[in-house]
């Protein structure tokens, strides 16, 4: 079945780099995305892969993809505090259909 | 270009009261989705819809109705809310990916 997993929480302390985790289990997703919601806002989308790449970089955020073990992560250089947020990772499985996991807490501690 | 716009963004019901939330978009986008979010539970997908004139069932549809009557906009109801009700709502259109709307946050006591 459709499934996303990701874990809760995670706490790190400014200037480290935060990296947070996500299995999937559909291996025919085409896209996977990572979006970050603030406090009292929407989910906005913060970077996405395509299925046929392994990583992709957009200045201090890295995303790295497994196909073999359906495992995504989100790396985060030099953590600041305004990271502090909801992150969901997401899959898309057909057009116009994503599947959201859990979402996990990031917290910034100074 | 405000993208997805939800109203209102507060509400507080009695049970058995009836509201209406409205989700409007002007990207011209097919997809329209409702969601809530309560918390450790992620985003729970409520009714959809893929078009103007049409409305699909999500995974938790049990006490919301929907409708699609004009392709700019989405509108979930609630005829008799209970506190299960309770939660954060969005709207959501899909063009690349899902752009989302600031929520509408419901108690319902």
């Amino acid at each position: 079945g459709e499934d996303v997993e990701q874990s809760l929480f995670l706490s790190v302390r400014e200037g480290d780099s935060s990296v947070i985790n996500c299995t999937y289990t559909d291996s025919s997703s085409t896209y996977l995305y990572w979006y970050k919601q603030e406090p009292g806002a929407g989910l906005q989308l913060l970077t996405y892969i395509f299925s046929n790449m392994d990583m992709k970089q957009d200045q201090r955020l890295t995303v790295l993809l497994n196909k073999k073990d359906k495992h995504l992560s989100l790396r985060i250089a030099d953590t600041q505090t305004g990271d502090s947020a909801i992150y969901f990772c997401a899959e898309s499985i057909v057009t116009d259909k994503l599947i959201f996991g859990t979402g996990t807490r990031l917290q910034v501690f100074p | 270009n405000a993208g997805v716009t939800q109203t209102p963004k507060f509400r507080v019901l009695k049970t058995g009261q009836s509201m209406t939330l409205l989700c409007a978009q002007d990207m011209n986008h097919e997809y329209m989705y409702w969601y809530r979010q309560d918390p450790g539970m992620g985003l729970r997908l409520i009714h959809y819809s893929v078009g103007e004139g049409t409305t699909a069932k999500g995974e938790v549809p049990d006490g919301y109705n929907v409708s699609r009557l004009k392709k700019q906009n989405f509108l979930l109801g609630l005829e008799s809310a209970a506190p299960s009700q309770t939660s954060v709502y969005f709207c959501a259109t899909s063009g690349f990916g899902y752009t989302f709307g600031s929520g509408t946050r419901l108690t319902v006591v």
